[in-house]
């Protein structure tokens, strides 16, 4: 059965500092996507970043890359230097197969301070 | 922004009350989404639309009615409702259902049983 699991309840960083967060994943199939989404108190849900099974490079987007790795089943979120607006929820999900649900994992609450 | 438009932003009702949260997109997709989320957990998937067709009814309680009057718009019709019913609703699109379109969320709907 598809799964997502993030470990880490909360994470705290400073400013300008860099932040892994973690995400590992379980499926049977081969063809999959690997999403990470940000969440504020406000409630909207932000797309982040988006790696695909078959993508040989690890997706980047300005200030976050992902750390996919495949044979670990592992696609971390890395945030390079922070700032106080970074401060969220943040949820790894995933999609495997035409037609099925993102799933989504618990989600880590992140908090940069100054 | 983003360009999935949800309204209203807060809504409170009494169980006796009849409802509806309204969502459009403008992106041409053809997968719209209805997700609910209680606090600090992951959304959850209630109603699938492809192509204006109802695809996943993930047993939802008949007291939600989803309706797609066209590709651009997906309200949910709410009746009777229960206190813990309370919690953002989110709705969302894609281009289609493939594992690989990204899905992308509107800011989402407070929802308030009293």
């Amino acid at each position: 059965a598809q799964k997502i699991t993030q470990t880490q309840p909360g994470m705290f960083v400073q400013e300008k500092e860099a932040v892994t967060l973690d995400c590992t994943y379980d499926t049977s199939d081969q063809s999959y996507g690997l999403f990470w989404y940000k969440q504020p108190s406000s409630g909207e849900m932000i797309f982040l970043i988006y790696q695909g099974s078959y993508d040989e490079q690890n997706a980047t987007e300005g200030r976050y890359s992902l750390n996919f790795q495949k044979a670990r089943k592992s696609a971390n979120l890395v945030i390079s230097a922070s700032q106080l607006g970074d401060s969220a929820m943040y949820f790894c999900a995933m999609r495997d197969g035409v037609g099925t649900a993102l799933i989504f994992g618990k989600g880590t609450t992140l908090s940069v301070s100054s | 922004d983003t360009e999935v438009t949800q309204t209203p932003k807060h809504l409170v009702m009494g169980m006796t009350n009849k409802k509806s949260l309204k969502c459009e997109q403008h992106m041409g997709h053809r997968a719209m989404y209805w997700y609910k989320q209680k606090a600090k957990k992951p959304p959850e998937l209630m109603f699938v639309y492809s192509y204006e067709k109802l695809s996943i009814n993930e047993s939802v309680p008949s007291r939600f009615s989803p309706e797609c009057p066209n590709s651009s718009l997906l309200n949910l019709h709410l009746h009777a409702l229960q206190p813990e019913d309370s919690a953002l609703y989110l709705c969302a699109s894609s281009q289609d259902r493939s594992t690989g379109n990204t899905i992308y969320f509107g800011e989402g709907s407070w929802l308030t049983v009293v």
